[in-house]
């Protein structure tokens, strides 16, 4: 299955809304998790199950989506939400994952 | 507190070994599946090898079957990754994950990262 993200870069001023899509190359019902990844660190668990938000994970986050398509939103970019996110297929093996949005200022 | 402790990276030849180790604690270890997920420099997510809670079942991804083989000591709640005839496609840095409730091949608690090239 090929996760595909868009899109690659995402330019946002803090306090601002963002939007990251990702779609499936099949139907992978609801089994899509989200991960935030900042320079030098491993990535973090930030939605499971399409729109489940992660232990410790501000509300701001929010997953949405079933089958094919799949949308992270960020209500309100605080500067500590500026990095990459990846979207990931965890269904059955291979999981795989999008190739990454970048959020940047 | 869930930690994974990752180490046994380095420098190693092309067609050499290395064996990383992830030692874990903060969690039943044998409840868990546990994966290693690399990611080359500057790119992405990258899958590769996973095994189930008490050993039983294993998962590799085409580019490292035959390679590299995964393991688990239940009694020092450690896993491995055992890396043979390494190839320079090989350099990344690999983490250990451990798996959700919800999916062995969800992760909600990784490693610090481990450094592994491979170059003459």
């Amino acid at each position: 299955i090929v996760m595909t993200q868009s899109p690659a870069t995402l330019s946002v001023s803090p306090g601002e809304g963002a939007t990251l899509s990702c779609r499936a190359s099949q139907d992978i019902s609801s089994n899509l998790a989200w991960y935030q990844q900042k320079p030098g660190q491993a990535p973090r668990l930030v939605i499971y199950g399409a729109s489940t938000r992660a232990t410790a994970i501000p509300t701001r986050f929010s997953g949405s989506g079933s089958g094919t398509e799949f949308t992270l939103t960020i209500s309100s970019l605080q500067s500590e939400d500026f990095a990459f996110y990846y979207c990931h297929h965890y269904g059955n093996w291979p999981a795989t994952f999008g190739q990454g949005t970048k959020v940047e200022i | 507190e869930v930690q994974l402790l990752g180490s046994g990276g380095g420098l190693e030849q092309p067609g050499g070994s290395l064996r990383l180790s992830c030692a874990a604690s903060g969690f039943t270890f044998s409840s868990f599946a546990m994966s290693w997920v690399r990611q080359a420099p500057g790119k992405g997510l990258e899958c590769i090898s996973t095994i189930g809670g008490s050993g039983g079942g294993t998962f590799y991804a085409d580019s490292v079957k035959g390679r590299f083989t995964i393991s688990r000591d239940l009694s020092k709640s450690t896993l491995f990754l055992q890396m043979d005839t390494l190839r320079a496609e090989d350099t990344a840095v690999y983490y250990c994950a451990k798996g959700h409730n919800s999916g062995w091949f969800l992760f909600d608690y990784w490693g610090q990262g481990i450094l592994v090239t491979v170059s003459s």
